[in-house]
Formats: structure tokens, sequence, C-alpha cells
């Protein structure tokens, strides 16, 4: 069965250091890999997503970028961190077929940026 | 941007009463999915229904998508204290297996509480 990794839960960084979060997911392969960030009490907002090793497209501009350097690995990071990059991280994967596009997502990571 | 708003912003209902909560959508898309949210969880994936369906269910849920008002409603029917949780729909894009690659944008979401 396939599975999704994401660590760590919780992350608490100082404002402008950097910052690198991981993904794996597991049983499947050539997955779509998507990060987003969720506000508290707010929807989900896609920041990449990536379609095969090396393939990373953003959604919206943000002091953060996205690697994809194997098939079911996908990590989320940043030089120097703001405080506007607290929230909460969600690592995702879907595999296309039919036109069904289910997602499963990672347990999250909580990161609060002081 | 958001493609998806979900009505209520939240809920709050008694053990055993049926909880809905529509979402409504401005593209076109391919399905409509709800997911659910624990607090501090990832999101889980409930029901799909594509866009030629009018109705679906699951156990407890029932889904309905009304493509010409661009809505859809998700109602849990003698609902428990374990579905008090966020709720979310997405929409998928049209050309799901092209361009969109699979993307799916997401409501605000509905945070429901059931009452023991």
């Amino acid at each position: 069965s396939q599975t999704i990794h994401q660590w760590p839960a919780t992350l608490v960084q100082p404002v402008g250091s950097p910052l690198s979060l991981e993904c794996t997911v597991e049983g499947t392969s050539n997955p779509n890999l998507y990060w987003y960030r969720q506000a508290a009490g707010r929807g989900l907002q896609l920041l990449f997503y990536s379609v095969g090793i090396g393939q990373i497209s953003s959604e919206v501009p943000q002091n953060l970028s996205a690697s994809r350097p194997q098939d079911r690995q996908f990590i989320l990071s940043s030089k120097k961190l703001l405080l506007s990059d607290s929230g909460f991280y969600l690592c995702a994967w879907s595999v296309l077929a039919m036109y069904k596009n289910i997602q499963y997502f990672g347990a999250g990571t909580r990161l609060s940026v002081l | 941007s958001q493609q998806g708003e979900e009505d209520p912003q939240a809920l709050s209902i008694q053990e055993g009463e049926n909880a809905t909560m529509n979402c409504s959508y401005k593209t076109s898309i391919n399905n409509l999915q709800w997911y659910r949210q624990n607090s501090g969880r990832g999101l889980v994936h409930l029901i799909l229904i594509r866009s030629n369906e009018r109705e679906k269910h699951s156990g407890r849920l029932r889904v309905t998508l009304d493509t010409s008002k661009k809505s859809s409603s998700l109602l849990i029917t003698a609902s428990r204290a374990a579905d008090t949780a966020s709720y979310f729909c997405a929409g998928g894009a049209a050309n799901a297996g092209g361009t969109s690659y699979g993307k799916l944008t997401f409501g605000q979401g509905t945070i429901l509480t059931v009452h023991p």
C-alpha cells in the first residue's frame, strides 16, 4: 500500500534561518507531488507541484523553493525564513488515472517562525 | 485563487442530527471532491463525484453536484462526535489528465462540531 511521510511534525525557527522540509512517498511510482500551505482556520494554498524528477512548478511568488531530487522525494526549502512563512505545510501525492486526481496527504509540518 | 467556497463556515450540531455543508465553485471542473481534516492533521479524501454525476453515496455520506449552479453539497447523516472536523471541497480541473497535472483548488472549509 502507498504511504506518505512528512517530517518534522513541528518546527520552530528564528527569522533569517534556513528551512528544509522533506516528504517521501512509498508504494507508488512517478507520482505527482504537491506542497501546500494552510493558514490557521483557512483553506489550502498550493505552493508547488511536480510531475517528475527535477520538474517543479511554482504557483505563487514567495520566499520558498522546492526540489525533487528523486522520484518519490519532495523537498521544500528556504534560504532565509520570514515571519510570514509561519503556517501548516502539507505534502500530497496523486496518480492520475481515468480523470481521477485524488490526492493523499501527509500529516503536515507546523512551522513557527519567531 | 480559491475556487471552492464552503457554506457555512462553521456548523454546530448534536449527535444524531444530520449535517449539510455546501460548496460553490467558479470554473469548469472534471470532478468535485470532499476532504476531511482533523485538527492539526493532514486531509483525508472522503468522496469524489464526477461532473456527469448528480448524486453519490458512501456510507453516511451523500454528495450532490449541480453543474448548472456550480455547487455541491455534502450531507453527513446521523452524525457522531467523531465526525467533528473541518470539511473541504476541492475542484478537479476539467483537463485533469492534461496540463492541469491533477491540481485541485480547495475551498476555505466548514468547521463541523458534533456535540455528544
